[in-house]
This record gives structure tokens, C-alpha cells and sequence, in this order.
């Protein structure tokens, strides 16, 4: 069954810190694979998707990711932390059913920054 | 301009009532969704339309009864609400095409007290 794990449900860093959220994901097929931002109080924000060529792709915000078939993972990197960055980050497998797109997400992870 | 937007963004209601969320999108997307993000913030498909067409259906309660006018919208109606229907209704839209990430609207914060 497709499905996308995010082992870690709530990561603090300190501002200036990097960051990794990791993803794992399990699909048959390659995979089209998403990492979206969730502020308190607002609607998912993409960040960046992949779709199918170079392995890491960059996003906004300073984001980047990188697939990895092998680890059939696509986690989620920062170099350098700011205090914005505070928000529920998901990330999601695009998935087919009955012939049709949907998003799979995973549960989230809440990331935290200390000042 | 907003690209999808959801109306209204807060709706407290008490158990048993029917309630309606509407969304639009003006992105030119054939394609639109409910997702339901519950109290731990999990996110899952409810339904999806296509030119609207229902062509995903989640196993959600019949109580749940979405209608797409036209492919710019769709609304998600609710009868006889429950305690377990509280949680944050996102819209979105995408092309049916696969490469398309989908575009999300703001949310709707349902509480039934």
C-alpha cells in the first residue's frame, strides 16, 4: 500500500542550525514525491516537488531535498534555520487511484526554533 | 488575487446541523479536492472532482455530500454534524495531469459543540 512515513513528529533546532526532516515513502511506481509547509492558522504551502530527474531539487525559502530510490527516502534539508521556519512541515507521494491523482501525506512533523 | 480560497475559515456549529464550505479556485485547474486534517493534524483525501466528475470517494460518511457546479468550484455540504466531524477542511485544485502539485486554500476550522 502507498503510504509516506516522517519518523520524527516534533524536531527544535536553534536559530542558525541546519535542519533535516526526514521522509520515507512506499510506492510501486516512481514516485512523484512533495514537501509542503503548514504555518499556524494557514492553508499547505509547497516547497518544492520532484518529479523525475536530478535527485535534489531545490526549493523555496532555502529549502532542498534530496530522493534517494535506494532509501526510498526524500528528506527535507535547511542549512541555516530561521525563526519563520516555525511550522508543520508535510511531506506527501502523489499517488493514483482508480486512475486519478491524490496526495498521500505523512503525519507531520512540527519543527520548533529556539532563538 | 487568492488561488484558492474557502468560505468560511471558521464554523462552530452544534451537533445535527447541516453545514455547507465553499471553495474556488481561479487557477484554471480541472481538478479540485476536500481533504480533512484532523486534531493531530493528519491530512486525508475525502473526495476529488474533475470537471465536475466525482472521481475519488475516500469511504467518507454519506452524511458528506460534495457538488462541484462547474470545475472552478466545489462545495462540501454536512448533514446531521457530530463531535467527530471537528476538524480543518482544506480545498485544493490541481491539473489532472500528474506532474501538478496541488494548490491548497486557507482552511476550515469546523468545531461541533
Amino acid at each position: 500500500a502507498q503510504s509516506v512515513t516522517q519518523p520524527d513528529i516534533h524536531i527544535t533546532v536553534s536559530e542558525g542550525a541546519s535542519l533535516e526532516l526526514r521522509c520515507n515513502y512506499s510506492y510501486g511506481a516512481t514516485p512523484y514525491l512533495f514537501w509542503y509547509v503548514q504555518s499556524p492558522g494557514q492553508g499547505l504551502q509547497l516547497l518544492l516537488k520532484y518529479f523525475s530527474g536530478d535527485t535534489l531539487v531545490q526549493g523555496i525559502k532555502g529549502f532542498e531535498a534530496e530522493f534517494k530510490r535506494s532509501q526510498s527516502s526524500f528528506n527535507l534539508r535547511k542549512p541555516s534555520v530561521h525563526w519563520s521556519d516555525a511550522a508543520e512541515y508535510f511531506c506527501a507521494v502523489g499517488a493514483r487511484s482508480g486512475g486519478y491523482n491524490k496526495l498521500i501525506f505523512g503525519a507531520g512533523t512540527r519543527l520548533a526554533v529556539h532563538p | 488575487d487568492t488561488a484558492v480560497s474557502q468560505t468560511p475559515k471558521y464554523l462552530v456549529t452544534q451537533m445535527g446541523n447541516d453545514k455547507s464550505i465553499k471553495c474556488e479556485q481561479n487557477l484554471g485547474h480541472d481538478t479540485m479536492y476536500w481533504y480533512k486534517q484532523d486534531s493531530k493534524k493528519f491530512l486525508k483525501i475525502m473526495f476529488s472532482y474533475n470537471n465536475k466528475e466525482l472521481i475519488i470517494n475516500e469511504t467518507v460518511p454519506n452524511r458528506f455530500s460534495p457538488k462541484s457546479p462547474d470545475k472552478a468550484h466545489l462545495n462540501l455540504h454536512i448533514n446531521s454534524l457530530e463531535l467527530g466531524d471537528s476538524a480543518v477542511y482544506f480545498c485544493a485544485s490541481s491539473q489532472i495531469d500528474r506532474n501538478t502539485e496541488a494548490f491548497f486554500g486557507q482552511g476550515t476550522r469546523l468545531t461541533v459543540v
